[in-house]
């Protein structure tokens, strides 16, 4: 079973605006990652914040993260009708498990 | 680009019948993953290697499932006595990590769609 979600599950939002995506988990971690999806290139990864960083940036993109409450959120800034896809965030979690959500849904309309 | 590839893309299959997938990671890479993902869900961890040494597997998985990576190199999965419930997209994935717990950025293969009829 997947631990932790992404929230929300479905965002629809307008070029230009903002997106801002959660996720939440269980269990510590190292790192936690961002990934996106999408039909035309697969999994692709976005961003990688350790438990030591509070937050961390790449290009239009910003991720927090807060080991305290177990959560972290990705913004992406100026949204492009590319940037439409399936967002994941993914962590190893203990005895040796890979994680990832069930993902946000993301649709920017031009 | 030399990135992970998987063979074959698509997969159609019957229920009952046996199916091998390979996955090729980056060069370099010394682990390697695979993961199932059915639609509308995230990737589901199945299995990893380090080098040749599979360090875990999934408790989802069926004993019908077993992977191999006999020479560090390309790794096989194979599904015995297919079942409809088998029919996802099977991901392969490869990171290069040096003495850590954690995985670091994995590369994505385009992934082999199965279909068991």
């Amino acid at each position: 079973s997947q631990q932790g979600e992404e929230d929300p599950q479905a965002l629809s939002i307008q070029e230009g605006e903002n997106a801002t995506m959660n996720c939440s988990y269980k269990t510590s971690i190292n790192n936690l990652q961002w990934y996106r999806q999408n039909s035309g290139r697969g999994l692709v990864h976005l961003i990688l914040i350790r438990s030591n960083e509070r937050e961390k940036h790449s290009g239009r993109l910003r991720v927090t993260l807060d080991t305290s409450k177990k959560s972290s959120s990705l913004l992406i800034t100026a949204s492009r009708a590319a940037d439409t896809a399936s967002y994941f965030c993914f962590r190893w979690t203990g005895s040796y498990q890979l994680t990832f959500g069930k993902g946000t849904k993301l649709s920017v309309i031009p | 680009d030399t990135g992970v590839s998987q063979d074959p893309r698509h997969k159609i299959t019957k229920r009952g019948q046996n199916v091998t997938f390979r996955c090729d990671p980056i060069s370099e890479h010394n682990r390697l993953y695979w993961y199932r993902q059915t639609l509308g869900q995230g990737p589901e961890f199945l299995t990893y290697f380090q080098n040749e040494a599979q360090l875990e597997k999934s408790r989802l998985l069926s004993d019908r499932f077993s992977a191999e990576r006999p020479k560090g190199s390309f790794s096989t999965l194979e599904i015995q006595r297919t079942e409809q419930g088998d029919s996802a997209m099977y991901l392969c994935a490869s990171s290069l990590e040096v003495g850590s717990l954690s995985t670091d950025t994995q590369y994505f293969g385009p992934g082999t769609r199965l279909t068991v009829l």
